[in-house]
C-alpha cells in the first residue's frame, strides 16, 4: 500500500529565509511524486512532480523538490521565501504502473512566513 | 478556460437527511476524480472516472455514497443518508488521458459537508 508522511503540521519560516517542507513516503515499486498547495478557500494547485529523470525538480512560483531514493523523500525547498508562500502544502505519491489511479496524498504542512 | 468547479461550496445538514454534491471537470477532460479531507487528516481518494464509467471506486467508504457521471461531463456524488463521520471537504479533480497517467490533475475549490 502506498503512504505519504507529512511530519511537520506546521512550518515556520522569516520572510527572505530559505524553507523546506519535510515529505517521505512508501510504494512497492517507483514512484511518482507531487507538491500542491492550497491557498485559503481555494482548491489544490499543482506545485511539481517528479516523474523520471533529475532528482531535483523545478515548479512554480520558484518552489523545487529533491527526490532521494534511498531516504524516499522528497522535500519541497525554495530558497527565499515570501509571505506570499503562506499555504498549506501537500506532498502526494503514486506508483508507477501500479493498479491504483487515485494519488494517495499526506496530511498537510501549514506553511507560515513570518514578514 | 474555466477551471474545475463544484457545487454547492458549502452544505450544512443533518444526520440522516441527502446531499448532492456536484463537479463540472475541465471541458475536455475525461479523468474525473474525488477525493475528501476530513478536518485536519490526509486527502482520501474516492474513485476515478473515464468518461462516464467507474475506473476505480476502491476508495469509496460504504454504500450510502453513490457516484455518477451520466454522458461522461458532470459528475454527482451523493450522500445518503448522511452520518457525522461525513463532513469533511469533497475535492473534484480532473484531468486530460495523458497528463492522468502522471497524476497531474486540476482541482476544484471544494465542497465542505457539515453533518449535524
Amino acid at each position: 500500500a502506498q503512504s505519504v508522511a507529512q511530519p511537520e503540521d506546521q512550518v515556520n519560516v522569516a520572510e527572505g529565509n530559505p524553507l523546506t517542507v519535510k515529505c517521505t513516503y512508501s510504494v512497492s515499486g517507483n514512484p511518482y511524486l507531487f507538491w500542491y498547495v492550497q491557498y485559503p478557500n481555494r482548491g489544490l494547485q499543482f506545485l511539481l512532480k517528479y516523474i523520471t529523470g533529475d532528482n531535483l525538480v523545478k515548479g512554480s512560483y520558484g518552489f523545487e523538490a529533491e527526490f532521494n531514493k534511498s531516504q524516499t523523500s522528497f522535500h519541497l525547498k525554495k530558497p527565499s521565501a515570501l509571505v506570499s508562500d503562506s499555504a498549506l502544502y501537500f506532498c502526494a505519491v503514486r506508483e508507477k504502473g501500479g493498479g491504483a489511479d487515485g494519488l494517495t496524498f499526506g496530511k498537510g504542512t501549514h506553511l507560515i512566513i513570518q514578514p | 478556460e474555466a477551471g474545475v468547479t463544484q457545487f454547492p461550496s458549502h452544505s450544512v445538514i443533518e444526520k440522516g437527511q441527502t446531499v448532492t454534491l456536484r463537479c463540472d471537470p475541465i471541458s475536455g477532460h475525461d479523468n474525473l476524480y474525488w477525493y475528501r479531507r476530513v478536518m485536519g487528516k490526509e486527502i482520501k481518494f474516492l474513485l476515478h472516472f473515464v468518461k462516464e464509467s467507474k475506473q476505480d471506486e476502491s476508495g469509496m467508504p460504504n454504500n450510502r455514497f453513490l457516484a455518477e457521471r451520466t454522458g461522461g461531463t458532470y459528475s454527482t456524488l451523493k450522500v445518503q443518508p448522511a452520518e457525522l463521520e461525513d463532513s469533511g471537504v469533497y475535492f473534484c479533480a480532473s484531468s486530460n488521458l495523458r497528463a492522468g497517467n502522471t497524476g497531474e490533475l486540476f482541482f476544484g475549490e471544494g465542497s465542505r459537508l457539515t453533518v449535524l
